[in-house]
């Protein structure tokens, strides 16, 4: 199985909802990312996961929380999130033996 | 610090013409190289990849060489398809968890 998967592919959220969104592989990767993603523009690296183990954060507001419950998962929790925060939100996994990342096909989220 | 300049199109092309997108990197070490592409509405794929010098990367008919001597992985199709219509994106990783991308190619193939 080479594949990252995210859940849900579409969410609509207003400003003071709460949401979650999911990413899984099993490919064994040990480091887990998740990307903001702007139209036509190159992904922005959020955070990043090493062994379960948030190892990045690059200064992401706290109104993105994020979560590795096991090796397989990454979640990004969402509360309180302005218009602005409307985009593609990719996860990608990669072997840290290598330096190839696996992108999942993205959940477009939208704050109204 | 590292980073990778790409030609920002867009690009249009007629279908069977032949396809070039510079791509040119700085990098502290020895990085390895990588082309994806995003197809509409869709995530981004690995294309490519060469992790030394001299390495050509190819795939569904396209290729790229990690040129260390001129610090490029110029990215090359001889015929492209409409099916090529994307968004491509150079990239450079270093043992270091990140990935720098160059800021994308939009590229258009008309039948």
């Amino acid at each position: 199985d080479t594949e990252v998967t995210q859940t849900p592919k579409h969410l609509v959220m207003g400003m003071t909802n709460k949401k979650s969104l999911k990413c899984e592989q099993h490919m064994g990767h040990r480091a887990m990312y998740w990307y903001k993603q702007k139209a036509k523009k190159p992904p922005e690296l959020m955070f990043v996961y090493s062994y379960e183990k948030l190892s990045i954060n690059e200064s992401v507001p706290s109104r993105f929380s994020p979560e590795c419950p096991n090796s397989s998962l990454l979640n990004l929790h969402l509360h309180a999130l302005q218009p602005e925060d409307s985009a593609l939100y990719l996860c990608a996994s990669r072997n840290l033996a290598d330096n190839e990342q696996f992108f999942g096909p993205g959940t477009r989220l939208t704050v109204l | 610090g590292n980073s990778v300049t790409q030609m920002e199109g867009p690009v249009t092309l007629s279908e069977e013409a032949f396809l070039t997108i510079n791509c040119t990197y700085t990098a502290t070490g020895y990085p390895s190289l990588f082309w994806y592409v995003q197809y509409p509405g869709e995530g981004l794929q690995l294309l490519l990849k060469a992790t030394k010098a001299d390495d050509k990367g190819s795939n569904k008919g396209f290729e790229a060489t990690y040129r260390k001597e001129t610090t490029s992985f110029h990215l090359e199709k001889g015929s492209v398809q409409v099916s090529d219509s994307a968004v491509y994106f150079c990239a450079l990783s270093l043992n270091d968890y990140k990935l720098s991308f160059g800021a994308g190619t939009t590229v258009t193939v008309r039948a």
